[in-house]
């Protein structure tokens, strides 16, 4: 069965300084993974996705994810955090029905 | 185009009741997933509904119940409320989802709670 563990429930950077959200993801299968995230009173919004192209996939707002199958891991990445950048970060898999599997979020907390 | 709206935004009820949310795709899109949010279990896949059939659920006890009409819109239900409940309701639509993924678009959610 497919799953997908986020290694850090809180990450706090400076603004600035850069960004790694940790991912590693469980699959019997060459996974679909996704990262979305979820600005405080708005709504889901995709910021990337892999399917089994390019490992190193950019994504919106100058985020990226590389796709490590001998780690099986899918981090995420930002050379440069924005205060504008404080959300809840998810990390995702798709099974093999196409049904998405969440990890439990990250929330990013941006310091001035 | 207009996104996915949900319908009430806002909702308290008590204990035993049963509530119906509502959900309006974007435009053209057939696949409306449904999800429960809390702080505790994180973001829960409930069902979807792909031309007015269930085609996939989750693990929710028959409580929890859905439909789909034929302009797309769905409609979930949960009836005999427990505390439990509480939680964001999301509401999800896509193009199609069956033979390839496509981007899942996320309603602002309904914000349930059961007193």
């Amino acid at each position: 069965a497919q799953s997908v563990t986020q290694l850090d429930s809180h990450v706090s950077v400076s603004e600035g300084t850069p960004v790694l959200l940790r991912c590693n993801y469980s699959s019997s299968y060459s996974p679909s993974l996704f990262w979305y995230v979820q600005h405080p009173n708005k709504g889901l919004q995709l910021l990337l996705k892999y399917t089994s192209a390019a490992t190193l996939v950019k994504g919106i707002n100058g985020f990226e994810a590389e796709f490590k199958k001998s780690e099986t891991s899918f981090h995420l990445t930002k050379p440069s955090a924005h205060m504008s950048d404080a959300a809840e970060y998810f990390c995702v898999v798709s099974d093999s029905n196409y049904q998405l599997i969440w990890g439990a979020g990250t929330k990013l907390i941006i310091k001035p | 185009k207009a996104g996915v709206t949900q319908t009430p935004r806002y909702l308290i009820k008590t204990r035993g009741q049963q509530v119906t949310l509502s959900c309006s795709p974007i435009s053209g899109h057939r696949s409306v997933s449904w999800y429960q949010q809390t702080p505790g279990q994180g973001l829960q896949f409930l069902f979807e509904y792909f031309s007015e059939t269930q085609r996939n659920k989750g693990n929710f006890p028959g409580r929890f119940s859905g439909r789909q009409f034929s302009n797309s819109r769905s409609e979930m239900n949960v009836s005999t409320l427990e505390l439990g409940d509480s939680a964001l309701y999301l509401c999800a639509s896509s193009l199609d989802g069956a033979s390839s993924y496509n981007e899942q678009f996320f309603g602002p959610g309904t914000r349930l709670t059961v007193l």
